[in-house]
């Protein structure tokens, strides 16, 4: 099984609202990433973890929370969300972290949309 | 630091004909290069990688990559495009002295006219 999964597929949600997104990869992989990716640009790199333990942070606002609650499983947790938030969000595993050889394997997206 | 270009926006080629999409990269260390496909409305696809070794690297769905470490190039190629093959490549670059993130190139939209 080489597939990652993502839920939900599409997210509307009003800037006051809380929701979370979730990520799913049974590859035994021990780095599972969140990437946001606006229309026809490269993803953006927002988290890393490694081993269920957060190795990056690109300096993301708050409003975003992710979570590993076990090796699968992959949550982003959203809260008071801006327009500009709007993206296609992007989880992706590979084998390990910090290995410059390894291919990352991604989801197919949860389009987000704040109104 | 890392960094990768990608310098059209746009390829079009005519089915049935060769296709290039180009990428130059700069890194301080030995580079990891990988190249990736995105389709409409879904995620990245890993299409193939160099590490190391032979400077031609072949891929998935019939595509090859070239290394070439005089002209910091790492071109994805392929040698009849298909319909099918329009979509947005990306290519990507790890550098070997600090292997952790991946920096992406701005992407470019291959289209491949019957």
């Amino acid at each position: 099984d080489t597939e990652v999964t993502q839920t939900p597929k599409h997210l509307v949600m009003g800037m006051t609202n809380k929701k979370s997104l979730k990520c799913e990869q049974h590859m035994g992989h021990r780095a599972m990433y969140w990437y946001k990716q606006k229309a026809k640009k490269p993803p953006e790199l927002m988290f890393v973890y490694s081993y269920e333990k957060l190795s990056i942070n690109e300096s993301v606002p708050s409003r975003f929370s992710p979570e590993c609650p076990n090796s699968s499983l992959l949550n982003l947790h959203l809260h008071a969300l801006q327009p500009e938030d709007s993206a296609l969000y992007l989880c992706a595993s590979s084998q390990e972290w910090g290995q410059g050889g390894l291919e990352q394997y991604f989801g197919p997206g949860t389009r987000l949309t704040v109104t | 630091a890392q960094s990768v270009a990608q310098p059209e926006d746009q390829v079009n080629v005519a089915e049935g004909n060769p296709l290039t999409v180009k990428c130059t990269y700069s890194v301080s260390g030995n580079p990891y290069l990988f190249w990736y496909v995105q389709y409409p409305n879904r995620g990245l696809q890993f299409l193939l990688k160099y590490i190391t070794g032979d400077n031609l690297v072949k891929g998935s769905y019939g595509f090859e990559a070239e290394f070439n470490k005089s002209q910091t190039s790492f071109h994805l190629k392929k040698p009849s495009a298909l319909v099918s093959d329009s979509a947005l490549y990306f290519c990507a670059v790890r550098d070997g002295a600090n292997a952790g993130k991946s920096t992406f190139g701005d992407g470019t939209t291959l289209t491949v006219k019957p």
